[in-house]
C-alpha cells in the first residue's frame, strides 16, 4: 500500500496565488522529502524536512512536518505558470530497514497564466 | 556531468520478450534504485543496490532481475514481459550526505507490452 497519500489528487489556481498540498503517511520516519515531475520527466528533489524539523523553507517553498499526526504540508507562494508539475512526498521510513524512499501518488498542480 | 542516464526511452515488446533497460550514473554514489510508475500513480520501487555487488528487492520484484555491473551501472531485465509491466520505469541515485539520501533520477523509459 501507498505510505504517503497526497491530498489534493488535483489542484488548479492562477498565477500569483498559492499552492498547498499535503501529504498523510503510515508509519515513523528519519525524514520526509518532496519532489516535483514535469510531464513526461524524471523527478527532481525540492526540499528535505527531518523528522525532528517542524518548518523548513526554501525560496518560494515552505514545509511543515507533524510528526504527530504523521503529515506534511508543501507551501508554493506566488506561483508561476512554470510550476505546474506533479508534486510527490516520499517518506525515508524506520520500519523497512532498507535505503529507500516509499512515495506518494502525487498531487498534480496546474497554474494558469 | 550528465547525472542519471537511461536506454531506451522507448520500447515496445511482445508479450513473452525479454529485454533489459540499462542506468548509469556519473555521480559516484553509491545506492541505485529501479522504480516503475503507473499512470496516476506514485513510484513503486522494484529493486535496488545500496552498494555495488549488492541487490536487494523492493515493493514489487515480481518479474524482474536487476544487475549492479559496476558502481555506475545498474541495469533491469524483463526475462519474459507481460502487458501488467506496461509502465514507465525510472532508475535513481544516491549517497548519503548529512546522514539523508536524496534521489537522483534518471529521465525514465516508456515501456509498453502488446
Amino acid at each position: 500500500s501507498q505510505q504517503g497519500e497526497e491530498d489534493p489528487q488535483a489542484l488548479s489556481i492562477q498565477e500569483g496565488e498559492n499552492a498547498t498540498m499535503n501529504c498523510s503517511y503510515k508509519t515513523s520516519i528519519n525524514n520526509l522529502q518532496w519532489y516535483r515531475q514535469n510531464s513526461g520527466r524524471g523527478l527532481v528533489h525540492l526540499i528535505l524536512i527531518r523528522s525532528n524539523e517542524r518548518e523548513k523553507h526554501s525560496g518560494r517553498l515552505r514545509v511543515t512536518l507533524d510528526t504527530s499526526k504523521k503529515s506534511s504540508s508543501l507551501l508554493i507562494t506566488a506561483s508561476r505558470a512554470a510550476d505546474t508539475a506533479s508534486y510527490f512526498c516520499a517518506t525515508d521510513r524506520m520500519d523497512t530497514g532498507r535505503r529507500a524512499l516509499t512515495f506518494g501518488s502525487g498531487t498534480r498542480l496546474q497554474v494558469q497564466p | 556531468n550528465a547525472g542519471v542516464t537511461q536506454t531506451p526511452k522507448f520500447q515496445v515488446l511482445k508479450t513473452g520478450q525479454s529485454m533489459t533497460l540499462q542506468c548509469a550514473q556519473d555521480m559516484n554514489h553509491n545506492s541505485m534504485y529501479w522504480y516503475r510508475q503507473d499512470p496516476g500513480m506514485g513510484l513503486r520501487l522494484i529493486y535496488y543496490s545500496a552498494s555495488e555487488g549488492t541487490t536487494d528487492k523492493g515493493e514489487v520484484p515480481n518479474g524482474y532481475n536487476v544487475s549492479r555491473l559496476n558502481k555506475r551501472e545498474f541495469s533491469l531485465r524483463l526475462e519474459s514481459a507481460a502487458p501488467s509491466q506496461t509502465s514507465v520505469y525510472f532508475c535513481a541515485s544516491s549517497d548519503k550526505k548529512a546522514g539523508h539520501h536524496t534521489q537522483y533520477f534518471g529521465p525514465g523509459t516508456r515501456l509498453t507490452v502488446l
